[in-house]
């Protein structure tokens, strides 16, 4: 059990739908980040929030759009995407944004859009 | 750019010793990660080093390098449940000033009876 979860793990949707990914994290960390997972490629690192600021914007195009109302709670809002974009959405929290702190990761939200 | 190599694949057969080797060639290194991830789960954390040598923690050993930026991660006395992606992860100084782990492609690992 990671501490962090996320919600929903599967979702499919279509082109213009607009959905939401949800992460929450109950370890007391105050920084948290979206990665996008793909067959064959790296993590990709997306956003990072500090003490519910962004911090990094790793050039995502705007159909993705984060959220972070607190230390504890981190959303992806999607909206108008592509078929590429179809990956394992992992959310995960660490204590600070220190060189040798560990991030706890979620379960992931696997995407499939059509 | 930055640069974090790692072999795709490795099998091994149960009870051996396997060695994933991880090289890179970044700025701004302040550390190194290894995660594991099983198929369908969450990376988990197993290892950080910052200081070149070896760190022992059970079956699982970590060395790094950082005048060659190279690092490997050393599984002993193999088990079935070891089969998993092992990732790499260079903990880096971004653009923000903050340091943020950039992982490699990872490594997947299957033993074999």
């Amino acid at each position: 059990e990671t501490g962090v979860t996320q919600t929903p793990r599967h979702l499919v949707m279509g082109m213009t739908n607009k959905k939401s990914l949800k992460c929450e994290q109950h370890l007391g960390h105050n920084a948290m980040y979206w990665y996008k997972q793909s067959a064959k490629k790296p993590l990709e690192l997306m956003f990072v929030y500090n003490f519910k600021e962004q911090t990094e914007n790793n050039s995502v195009p705007s159909r993705f759009s984060p959220e972070c109302p607190n230390s504890s709670h981190l959303f992806l809002h999607l909206h108008t995407l592509q078929p590429e974009d179809s990956a394992l959405y992992l959310c995960a929290s660490s204590a600070r944004l220190a060189g040798g702190d560990t991030q706890y990761f979620g379960p992931g939200t696997r995407l499939t859009v059509l | 750019g930055q640069n974090i190599d790692q072999p795709t694949e490795m099998t091994a057969t149960e009870g051996a010793i396997v060695q994933i080797n991880c090289t890179y060639q970044t700025s701004g290194f302040n550390g190194l990660f290894w995660y594991q991830q099983h198929a369908g789960e969450a990376p988990t954390f197993l290892s950080y080093n910052v200081l070149d040598g070896l760190e022992e923690k059970g079956r699982f050993s970590s060395f790094l390098s950082r005048s060659k930026g190279y690092s490997y991660l050393l599984l002993k006395e193999l088990q079935m449940k070891d089969s998993a992606s092992y990732l790499c992860a260079v903990s880096l100084a971004s653009s923000g000033g903050s340091y943020i782990p950039t992982f490699g492609r990872g490594t997947s690992l299957i033993v074999h009876p």
